[in-house]
């Protein structure tokens, strides 16, 4: 069964403070990772993939993978109240044109 | 900028109808699927296509049919609505592999069904 986890939160973070947020996935034979941005009552919204080991960087957010540990990171610097979220991680399982699996979501409260 | 539209921002139904949802992708991907999302359980996949006429199941098609006559079009069915088919369905796109590693998904707005 393939499983993508995350921290429900609420993860509350100051304006300005980088926020954190995880994810750990079981298959270990998964290809590439998607963080999506969600408000409330929207859609998700693509923010960043990764496919290879190390960081991804782009603008205030970088990506993070190590799939030794089957983990997977984003960070968000200088946080804004805008981005006070629902942040999904996502996991191509890599057998094709397989839909994604999706963690629940951590939500992100940034506090001006 | 790839846009993906749905018929129906909200759409409210009776118990035992066949209800239609539509989704339209304007970027000629080759991928379309279906999903709902709803609170504590998250995004789940229904079913999936990856060419024209094509269909795949997902993780949970039970209640549910799809048509890809077309290939920016990609229809979800509910052959007879139930109550626990309330929720909100997203459809979304992606290009065909084509030598690429990765293929991000591009997500409509979403139809918030309540069935009644």
């Amino acid at each position: 069964q393939k499983e993508v986890e995350q921290n429900s939160g609420p993860l509350s973070v100051p304006e300005g403070a980088i926020a954190s947020l995880n994810c750990t996935y079981s298959d270990r034979g998964s290809q590439s990772f998607f963080w999506y941005r969600q408000y409330s009552g929207k859609s998700p919204e693509l923010i960043m993939f990764i496919y290879s080991n190390g960081d991804k960087e782009d603008g205030r957010f970088t990506a993070q993978l190590n799939k030794a540990s089957q983990y997977v990171s984003l960070l968000i610097r200088d946080s804004q109240p805008s981005d006070s979220a629902t942040y999904l991680c996502a996991v191509n399982p890599g057998r094709g044109a397989d839909g994604l699996t999706f963690g629940k979501g951590t939500h992100l409260i940034i506090q001006p | 900028d790839v846009k993906v539209t749905q018929s129906s921002r909200y759409l409210v139904k009776r118990t035992g109808e066949k209800v239609f949802l539509e989704c339209v992708q304007d970027m000629d991907h080759e991928n379309m699927f279906w999903y709902r999302q709803d609170p504590g359980l998250g995004l789940r996949l229904i079913y999936f296509s990856y060419d024209v006429k094509m269909k795949e199941k997902g993780d949970i098609p039970e209640g549910y049919s799809v048509s890809r006559e077309k290939k920016e079009r990609f229809s979800l069915i509910l052959e007879s609505a139930s109550t626990n088919q309330t929720s909100m369905y997203l459809c979304a796109s992606s290009p065909g592999l084509a030598g690429r590693l990765s293929y991000e998904q591009y997500f409509g707005p979403g139809t918030r069904l309540t069935v009644t």
